[in-house]
């Protein structure tokens, strides 16, 4: 089992929708959980990170499922803009080698 | 510009030879980090520095690669007789203490 596991997508959602995304992860004691968003040839930039009680920012709510070791990310009311790579993080427990998911891509549709 | 720089932008190169890149980390941060990334996947872990001390590398990293943070400020990835496999963007970030990595915009490796 691969240490981050995303389904790649892509995610088609046109605009104003609800979207979700799911991350599963193979360290049972993990503590730190992260959201990255990436565009088009340009570098990870950190989103949100996911804390146990679970986060919310604007238009996205991240939340934390340690029994199913998964975290979740959804986004309200998507925009265009929101069109991109979203990459879950999960750095092993005990270490600060962040682990990459593969990425779910999205594209928000006019 | 206090960001995460990465030096050169672009290499092109033939196989079999060696290819050297440089990070400038942002200056008070600690930890710096090497990722490899291919088209439609995630960044692949290389190596992190806490300070100089190289503290973990990737069982994937071969013999061919080797990093150095020798004042623990900048840092270079060498690759030796690079291969076409090696073609890829190779990302730098740094942290202040497991904070969030923060990216350069990496090199675009291309071996011909």
């Amino acid at each position: 089992r691969k240490e981050v596991e995303q389904d790649p997508g892509p995610f088609n959602v046109p605009e104003g929708a609800t979207v979700a995304f799911n991350c599963t992860y193979s360290n049972s004691a993990s503590q730190s959980f992260f959201w990255y968003r990436q565009d088009c040839r340009k570098e990870p930039k950190l989103l949100m990170s996911v804390y146990s009680s679970g986060n919310e920012d604007g238009r996205f709510t991240a939340q934390l499922n340690r029994a199913s070791q998964y975290i979740s990310l959804l986004i309200r009311d998507s925009k265009l803009s929101d069109s991109a790579t979203y990459l879950c993080v999960v750095p092993p427990s005990g270490t600060y080698k962040y682990i990459f998911g593969t990425g779910t891509r999205l594209k928000v549709l006019a | 510009d206090t960001g995460v720089s990465q030096n050169p932008r672009h290499k092109i190169t033939k196989r079999g030879q060696n290819v050297t890149f440089r990070c400038d980390p942002i200056s008070e941060h600690n930890r710096l980090y090497w990722y490899r990334q291919t088209l439609g996947q995630g960044p692949e872990f290389l190596t992190y520095f806490q300070n100089e001390a190289q503290l973990e590398k990737s069982r994937l990293l071969s013999d061919r690669f080797s990093a150095e943070r020798p004042k623990g400020s900048f840092s270079t990835l060498e690759i030796q007789r690079t291969e076409q496999g090696d073609s890829a963007m190779y990302l730098c970030a740094s942290s202040l203490l497991g904070e969030k990595l923060f990216f350069g915009s990496g090199t675009q490796l291309s071996v011909l």
